[in-house]
């Protein structure tokens, strides 16, 4: 059984277009994040709930809106996707509040905008 | 604003040799500092989460170190294999988990 699992693996759409990507754990924990990672292979955090709550919401336009509907899920909606938005999302747990715990990543999804 | 570094950004060593992965991060105050491996392709799997309070953590042919006065970490790998050839990355944990580019090891036979 795979801990945390997002899909799709691979997304490619047109600029202009609005997609979703789900993420689903089932650990039992409390918090889940959306990450980013560039062509650079930078991560960089977007988003982090606790128990449905969003907590973290760093500068990410609001094209992007994270929906929690239980907090073994947290999935990702993109409006008006952008070349820009081309990288690899992460999603990602940990057993309580972000800073102070093991974290377990999904595998990625790569958007590809063209 | 945390700003983690790594160097090297790459490393390529021959089989069979230790090595030293570096981490240096701008801010003190953290909960805890994780090293992530990250393989080609997939997600990252965490190696050793070292709390604040802890000086170092070990699993296997693994070591890590924290320094937090230095605001340095490293990453020991005794005996390297081939199968070790991945990026390496270390993150520290304040509010949220702040990752530093990685080092991309190769390992060769």
């Amino acid at each position: 059984d795979t801990a945390v699992s997002q899909t799709p693996k691979y997304l490619v759409t047109q600029m202009g277009n609005d997609k979703s990507i789900k993420c689903e754990q089932n650990l039992g924990h409390d918090t889940m994040y959306w990450y980013k990672q560039d062509s650079k292979k930078f991560l960089k955090i977007m988003f982090s709930y606790n128990n449905k709550e969003l907590i973290i919401n760093e500068t990410v336009p609001n094209r992007f809106s994270p929906k929690s509907p239980d907090k073994a899920h947290l999935n990702l909606h993109i409006n008006s996707l952008e070349l820009g938005d081309s990288a690899v999302y992460f999603c990602a747990s940990s057993l309580r509040a972000p800073g102070n715990e093991k974290l377990f990543f999904g595998s990625g999804t790569q958007l590809s905008v063209l | 604003k945390q700003e983690v570094t790594q160097i090297p950004a790459a490393l390529s060593v021959p089989e069979g040799e230790n090595l030293v992965l570096n981490c240096s991060f701008t801010d003190s105050a953290i909960y805890n500092l994780q090293w992530f491996r990250q393989d080609p392709g997939k997600g990252l799997t965490s190696l050793l989460l070292i709390q604040s309070s802890q000086r170092e953590q070990t699993s296997g042919r693994l070591n890590a170190s924290l320094d937090k006065s230095s605001g340095r970490s490293t990453l020991y790998i005794a005996a390297s294999q081939p199968g070790d050839s991945a990026t390496y990355l270390c993150a520290v944990g304040d509010n949220d988990m702040r990752f530093g580019a990685g080092t991309r090891l190769t390992v060769k036979p």
